[in-house]
């Protein structure tokens, strides 16, 4: 079956540690993107990668860092510099068109807990 | 600042009780508005895309339509199982590929 995993579904941290949040897919797409929900929030965008080696910072990158060696793999780390990292992780993945538009698809998300 | 405004933020409704949820946008150029459905700790899960004016697309009893101002999701004769939270986004024509999202609607029916 084509989806996205990510995994823990439940991760707890200490304050002062780095956690790196796993995604993966193999639906073939080449944008993946990580999103931040906290209660009452939208969606936020944290980071995107829409080709291997190559992503940009989206609209609260300060504090998580992203690498994309594989086309499948798009892993977060959520550093010690963020400050308030409680919250949903979503990852998601898109075919990116230049005409038209690209739906994404979600994983079923990371709960991070910092203790 | 391109924005997505949800309302109501929660509505409960009786089975059977047809109702609509709004979605406001203000967006530079708009590529394509999403419709997502999203339960409690889970991911949300793509229903509709729609992308110009006066577009309708439909699934069971959900049917979502598009102005130039906003998006409409209506649900006739609900179900418990269309419980959930219904989250609206909109990708901008300059902001690539990222979408901006609204805070959602939960949506509550009662048998």
């Amino acid at each position: 079956d084509g989806g996205i995993t990510q995994s823990p579904k439940y991760l707890f941290r200490k304050e002062g540690q780095n956690v790196t949040l796993s995604c993966e897919q193999n639906l073939n797409h080449d944008a993946m993107y990580w999103y931040r929900q906290d209660p009452g929030q939208g969606l936020r965008l944290i980071y995107y990668s829409q080709i291997v080696n190559d992503f940009q910072k989206g609209d609260i990158a300060e504090g998580y860092s992203v690498s994309r060696e594989k086309k499948e793999s798009f892993p977060l780390t959520v550093t010690s510099a963020q400050k308030n990292p409680t919250a949903f992780y979503l990852c998601a993945s898109s075919i990116p068109r230049r005409e038209g538009t690209d739906t994404q698809y979600f994983g079923p998300g990371t709960r991070l807990t910092v203790l | 600042e391109d924005q997505v405004t949800q309302s109501p933020e929660a509505l409960r409704l009786q089975e059977g009780e047809s109702s609509s949820l709004n979605c406001s946008y203000t967006v530079s150029g708009l590529r394509g508005l999403f419709w997502y459905r999203q339960d409690p700790g889970k991911g949300p899960e793509f229903l509709f895309t729609l992308y110009s004016a006066g577009e309708e697309k439909e699934k069971e009893r959900l049917k979502a339509t598009l102005t130039k101002k906003e998006s409409f999701l209506h649900i006739t004769a609900p179900k418990p199982e269309d419980s959930a939270t219904y989250l609206c986004a909109v990708q901008a024509r300059q902001a690539g590929t990222a979408l901006i999202f609204g805070k959602g609607t939960t949506l509550s029916v009662s048998s």
